[in-house]
C-alpha cells in the first residue's frame, strides 16, 4: 500500500526557517517525480514545487522561487522542502504527492497527483 | 500564465440528482486537466485525468468532458458521501507546472 508520511511542520516566526520531510512506503519511490502541495486555512490548493526522478529538475510556483528548495534522497526514500524567509501567506497545510504520468523530451502525458500524505500544517506567525 | 476558473464555486443539490461543473482554461490546454475531490478535513483524491479517464477505483458516477479550453466534470446520481469540494487541474509541459481551479464546494439539500 502506498503511504506518504510528511513531518516537520510547526510554529515559526516570519522570516524564519522549516524543513518539512516526506517519508515514502510501499512503492518504488525513484520510479515518481513527486510534488509539494500546499492548502492555506479556509482556502483552495495551491502546487509548490516539483522534482524528477532523480533530483536533476526542480520547478517552483513563483511566490516560493529563491525561498523554497524541493530535494529528494532515493536512498532513503524521502522527500523534502527546505523553507526560508517564511511569510505570514506560507501558513498552509503541506501535502506531499506522488505524480503519476512521465515527462519525455519535453513533452508530459497524463500528469495527475495520484497518491496523498495527510499534509503537515506550517504556521507562520510572531 | 494560464488561469483556471470554475463555476459554480458553490452549489446544493439533492440526493439522485445530476451535478455539474464546470472549468475553463484561459487558453489552449488540450486535454491536460485532473478533476480532484477533496472531502472536509482530508487529503484530496484523484477522481480524473486527461480530462475524461476515471481514475482505477473511482466510481463510475463521476465523468469529465471537454477539450481545449471548456470542461465539464459530472456526478450522475449524487450520493451523500460526495459531499465534498472539487478542483479542477491544468499541467504544463515545459516546464512542468500546475494550476488549480479556485474550487467549488458540493453540499446536500
Amino acid at each position: 500500500e502506498v503511504q506518504l508520511v510528511e513531518s516537520g511542520g510547526g510554529l515559526v516566526q516570519p522570516g524564519g526557517s522549516l524543513r518539512l520531510s516526506c517519508a515514502a512506503t510501499g512503492f518504488t519511490f525513484s520510479n515518481y517525480w513527486m510534488t509539494w502541495v500546499r492548502q492555506a486555512p479556509g482556502k483552495g490548493l495551491e502546487w509548490v514545487a516539483n522534482i524528477n526522478l532523480i533530483g536533476s529538475e526542480t520547478n517552483y510556483v513563483d511566490s516560493v522561487k529563491g525561498r523554497f528548495t524541493i530535494s529528494r534522497d532515493n536512498a532513503k526514500n524521502s522527500l523534502y522542502l527546505q523553507m526560508n524567509s517564511l511569510r505570514a501567506e506560507d501558513t498552509a497545510v503541506y501535502y506531499c504527492t506522488t505524480v503519476a504520468g512521465s515527462c519525455t523530451n519535453g513533452v508530459c502525458y497524463s500528469l495527475h497527483f495520484d497518491s496523498w500524505g495527510q499534509g503537515t500544517l506550517v504556521t507562520v506567525s510572531s | 500564465d494560464i488561469q483556471m476558473t470554475q463555476s459554480p464555486s458553490s452549489l446544493s443539490a439533492s440526493v439522485g440528482d445530476r451535478v455539474t461543473i464546470t472549468c475553463q482554461a484561459s487558453q489552449d490546454i488540450s486535454n491536460h486537466l485532473n478533476w480532484y475531490q477533496q472531502k472536509p478535513g482530508k487529503a484530496p483524491k484523484v477522481l480524473i485525468y486527461d480530462a475524461s479517464t476515471l481514475q482505477t477505483g473511482v466510481p463510475s458516477r463521476f465523468s469529465g468532458s471537454g477539450s481545449g479550453t471548456d470542461f465539464t466534470f459530472t456526478i450522475n446520481s449524487l450520493q451523500p458521501e460526495d459531499i465534498a469540494t472539487y478542483y479542477c487541474k491544468h499541467y504544463d509541459d515545459l516546464p512542468p507546472s500546475f494550476t488549480f481551479g479556485p474550487g467549488t464546494k458540493v453540499d446536500i439539500k
